[in-house]
């Protein structure tokens, strides 16, 4: 089941807070954030396990309510070079290690103008 | 440490031919994926791999194979290309399943069938 990431795109002046939400209808037990910029790789953001964990990114913040299966992704202050689309990554088991990947949404567009 | 390699960068197919795009980390990880990515639908996941001789489908398994023979290398092959399969495909690889951080990915290869 994909993640349903909202909104689909935001446009922002430079300095201006932007939030991305990821939402999923079956039980998580991570959530991870990347950025794309275009014709490159992903770039890895956040992981959010469940219990509370972070790892990532130290300007960059996200939630992960458990109950809920959302998580959402805050941008405070942003700058131009966080342009670009946003992913979130759902892990919908755990079976050993995580073997079978994530399931990743559609993406949310940013755009920050100067 | 080059990370993950991926050749070719960029390939044109012609409608029934097949290919082999080639995937390479050298960080000694043992899970390794395979995604493609489609304008505004995300990552799917093609195949994945625990280990060297191990490998299983992910969501989008028809019209691609893979093996791991061994634990440096992942390669996806294309049997009878189809236009459905023009998109960016990107190998990507962890150590210790999903849960423990970052996955790393490779620049991505972009494939057109004509």
């Amino acid at each position: 089941q994909q993640p349903v990431q909202s909104p689909q795109a935001v446009i922002l002046r430079e300095g201006e807070d932007a939030v991305i939400n990821c939402s999923s209808s079956k039980a998580l037990y991570s959530v991870h954030w990347y950025r794309q910029k275009h014709g490159e790789a992903p770039v890895f953001l956040m992981i959010l396990l469940k219990g509370g964990e972070q790892k990532g990114h130290d300007k960059i913040s996200a939630s992960f309510n458990e109950k809920k299966q959302q998580s959402s992704l805050y941008l405070t202050a942003s700058q131009l070079s966080y342009s670009g689309t946003y992913f979130c990554g759902t892990e919908q088991k755990y079976s050993g290690g995580g073997a079978d990947g994530l399931t990743f949404g559609k993406g949310t567009h940013l755009i920050i103008q100067p | 440490n080059a990370g993950v390699t991926q050749t070719p960068k960029f390939r044109i197919l012609k409608i029934g031919q097949s290919m082999t795009l080639q995937c390479t980390q050298d960080m000694n990880h043992n899970y390794m994926y395979w995604y493609r990515q489609d304008p505004g639908m995300g990552l799917k996941l093609i195949y994945y791999s625990v280990g060297a001789g191990i490998t299983d489908k992910g969501e989008v398994p028809n019209g691609y194979n893979v093996s791991r023979s061994t634990t440096e290398d992942f390669p996806l092959r294309l049997e009878l290309a189809a236009p459905s399969q023009t998109s960016v495909y990107f190998c990507a690889s962890i150590n210790g399943g999903i849960g423990a951080g970052e996955l790393f990915f490779g620049e991505g290869s972009r494939l057109t069938v004509l």
